[in-house]
């Protein structure tokens, strides 16, 4: 069965410094993989997603993140957090395009001034 | 905006009351997904339609149930609602297809039971 563990369910970080949030995640096949994020009193928002090809992923506002299979581990990065990066952030996976999405419990995601 | 509708956005209602959420896909998204989001169980996955057809069921519980018309929108039913089923409930609509496999999440319906 598909699931998705994140590291660390609170992060704090400095204005301009790294951000990094882990994941793991356990499949039976290669799956696809997500970074949602959900600032408050919203939905979610894709950030990136990996389905094949190019392990070293880019998304939207600065984030990347890079598929590891021998880690079985998707962590998110963005060279220099902005204020406005502080939201939830969530890891999510699915083995096919047609299955459900399977969400990890997520990160909520600091930054101090 | 992520092109999926959900109403209403915000549901206030009694214990043992029935409430009916209502989700307009994205144009041409077959896949049609349910989630709760509460504080002390992160976003669960409640259930799964694709092109009108029940695809996969997660943690949704007997009160609960939801189906998918031919217009691909969905409903998720509510009934005898107890103080624990407040959350956010979320609908997700999908494509389906192995290069956009990304799911597309409406603003999400707040219901308050009290």
């Amino acid at each position: 069965a598909q699931s998705v563990t994140q590291l660390g369910s609170h992060v704090s970080v400095s204005e301009g410094a790294l951000v990094l949030l882990r994941c793991n995640y356990s499949s039976s096949v290669p799956p696809y993989l997500f970074w949602y994020v959900q600032y408050p009193n919203q939905g979610l928002q894709l950030l990136l997603k990996y389905t094949t090809g190019a392990t070293l992923v880019k998304g939207i506002n600065g984030f990347e993140a890079e598929f590891k299979k021998s880690e079985t581990s998707f962590h998110l990065t963005k060279p220099s957090a902005h204020m406005s990066d502080a939201a939830e952030y969530f890891c999510a996976v699915r083995e096919t395009s047609y299955d459900k999405v399977i969400f990890g419990p997520g990160t909520s995601l600091s930054v101090i001034p | 905006d992520s092109g999926v509708t959900q109403t209403p956005k915000h549901l206030i209602t009694a214990t043992g009351q029935r409430v009916t959420l209502r989700c307009s896909p994205r144009s041409g998204d077959l896949s049609v997904y349910w989630y709760q989001q509460s504080l002390d169980q992160g976003l669960q996955f409640l259930i799964q339609y694709y092109n009108g057809e029940e695809r996969a069921k997660g943690n949704i519980l007997e009160r609960f149930s939801a189906q998918q018309f031919p217009d691909l929108h969905s409903e998720l039913n509510l009934s005898s609602l107890e103080l624990g089923d407040s959350a956010l409930y979320f609908c997700a609509s999908s494509p389906g297809t192995g290069a956009n496999p990304e799911a597309f999440f409406g603003q999400g319906t707040r219901l308050t039971v009290v």
